[in-house]
């Protein structure tokens, strides 16, 4: 089955304390995506990735990191979290063509106390 | 840069009435535009997407949108809805010319059907 998924779903943590959330898809799309959703402010973008080791900041990149060393996986990294991280995580893929759909993984549901 | 507006935060509506869910958008570029809907506990998924050609484009479960050009919009409409149809229906657009192909997206639109 074509899918996006990502793990944790839910998570719980305290300030500081170093996360990473996985994102893993198994269609060979080239484009991968990470998005925080908040309520008012719809889907904003955090960072993509053209392809393997090609990677660039969206909207909202500050405390944020990403590496893509393989095609399938687009990891999280939050070095540090703040409270104003605690969100719904979503990560998404397409093919390399601009047009296509962009699948969405099932989200990561993140709280930092 | 572009931007998307959705009107409405919640519509409630009865079962088998009809719904129109509001999207404006501001671009000064050529935009392609999509409507995404994200059940209860679930990611996103793509309703319709409006890429050229016929202004109406339709999905497979009675929704449609019309691209209005001139007054920058593409409203998600359905006739009659159902039960199963509640949910947060989210408008968005990208640039055509960038090919990195970020999604923006509007503030989401609460479809609440009730019985």
């Amino acid at each position: 089955e074509a899918q996006v998924t990502q793990n944790p779903r839910y998570l719980i943590t305290v300030t500081g304390k170093k996360l990473t959330v996985t994102c893993s898809q198994n269609m060979n799309h080239e484009y991968m995506s990470w998005y925080r959703q908040d309520p008012g402010l719809g889907l904003r973008q955090i960072y993509y990735s053209m392809n393997v080791e090609v990677t660039d900041k969206g909207d909202v990149p500050e405390g944020y990191k990403v590496s893509r060393k393989e095609k399938r996986n687009f990891p999280l990294i939050l070095e540090s979290p703040s409270p104003n991280q605690t969100s719904l995580y979503f990560c998404a893929s397409r093919t390399g063509q601009h047009t296509d759909t962009q699948y969405f993984g099932p989200g990561t549901r993140l709280t930092v106390l | 840069a572009q931007s998307v507006t959705q009107l409405d935060s919640q519509v409630p509506v009865f079962e088998e009435a009809p719904v129109e869910l509001r999207c404006n958008y501001s671009s000064s570029v050529s935009v392609y535009l999509f409507w995404y809907v994200q059940y209860p506990n679930q990611g996103l998924q793509l309703l319709l997407k409006y890429l050229s050609g016929s202004t109406l484009v339709e999905s497979i479960n009675g929704f449609e949108a019309e691209f209005n050009k001139s007054q920058t919009s593409f409203h998600l409409r359905k006739p009659s809805v159902h039960i199963s149809d509640t949910a947060e229906y989210f408008c968005a657009v990208s640039d055509r010319r960038n090919q990195g192909g970020k999604l923006i997206f509007g503030q989401g639109t609460e479809l609440s059907v009730k019985p």
